[in-house]
């Protein structure tokens, strides 16, 4: 079956930039989603179709997918951004999500 | 704005069945632009998708659960639902019941996009 890898966690200081991986095979050839979860709380969709951002959402989040690799990258990171990060893909019909990256910022 | 709520068994005991039911309010379930999902969180671990399913009662499951769900849809009373039987302490969970968006003139895996509304989630625990 398919598998989306993501770094299990991450730290950042505030105002810095974090970039946040999702590796799976052929990536570039397959749309990359980017949810957030706030401890609590359900996801939100970040980001989509690789690097779209919906309405709401700060611009200080972005994404791009290049290879087999895809990246979230939040700018300027506030302590509001401290979440789980997962980024998910379709393959062959089936869903699946990335393993998640706790990004805790201090 | 769409909602979505989660309703069921908060406890549910080992080789039983898991029934869920996601109530859909804001906006018509019979909608050709979407589907409807379950996604399940275990305690303290990651997103896993469960599978799909759209007005008509086409559904998609994820394969390794595949033999254990049931997905249905009542479009009269805007509510879907999963039933997951056999179940063991590992379909301990949140279960969140969401909407997928589509693309309906993108075949293929292109077709499926993003879920943007999600509910709060149940917590279903399974113990004797």
């Amino acid at each position: 079956s398919y598998e989306l890898t993501q770094t299990p966690s991450m730290s950042v200081s505030p105002g810095q930039t974090a970039s946040i991986t999702c590796s799976g095979d052929n990536l570039r050839n397959k749309y990359i989603f980017w949810y957030q979860q706030k401890s609590g709380q359900s996801p939100v969709l970040l980001i989509y179709e690789d690097n779209k951002r919906p309405s709401g959402i700060p611009e200080r989040f972005s994404g791009s997918n290049s290879g087999n690799t895809a990246t979230l990258t939040i700018s300027g990171t506030q302590s509001v951004d401290e979440a789980d990060y997962f980024c998910q893909a379709w393959d062959s019909s089936t869903g699946v999500f990335g393993t998640g990256t706790k990004v805790t910022v201090l | 704005q769409l909602q979505l709520q989660e309703s069921g068994p908060g406890l549910v005991k080992p080789s039983e069945t898991l029934s869920l039911t996601c109530s859909v309010s804001g906006d018509s379930i019979s909608s050709s632009d979407y589907y409807w999902g379950w996604i399940r969180q275990p305690p303290g671990r990651g997103l896993e998708w469960i599978g799909i399913i759209n007005y008509r009662g086409i559904t998609y499951y994820k394969p390794s659960l595949k033999s254990r769900v049931t997905l249905s849809i009542d479009t009269s009373k805007n509510q879907f639902s999963l039933k997951l039987t056999s179940v063991t302490a590992a379909d301990t969970a949140v279960y969140y019941c969401a909407r997928l968006t589509v693309v309906p003139y993108c075949a293929g895996d292109c077709y499926f996009r993003y879920f943007d509304f999600w509910g709060q989630g149940a917590l279903v625990t399974v113990s004797s």
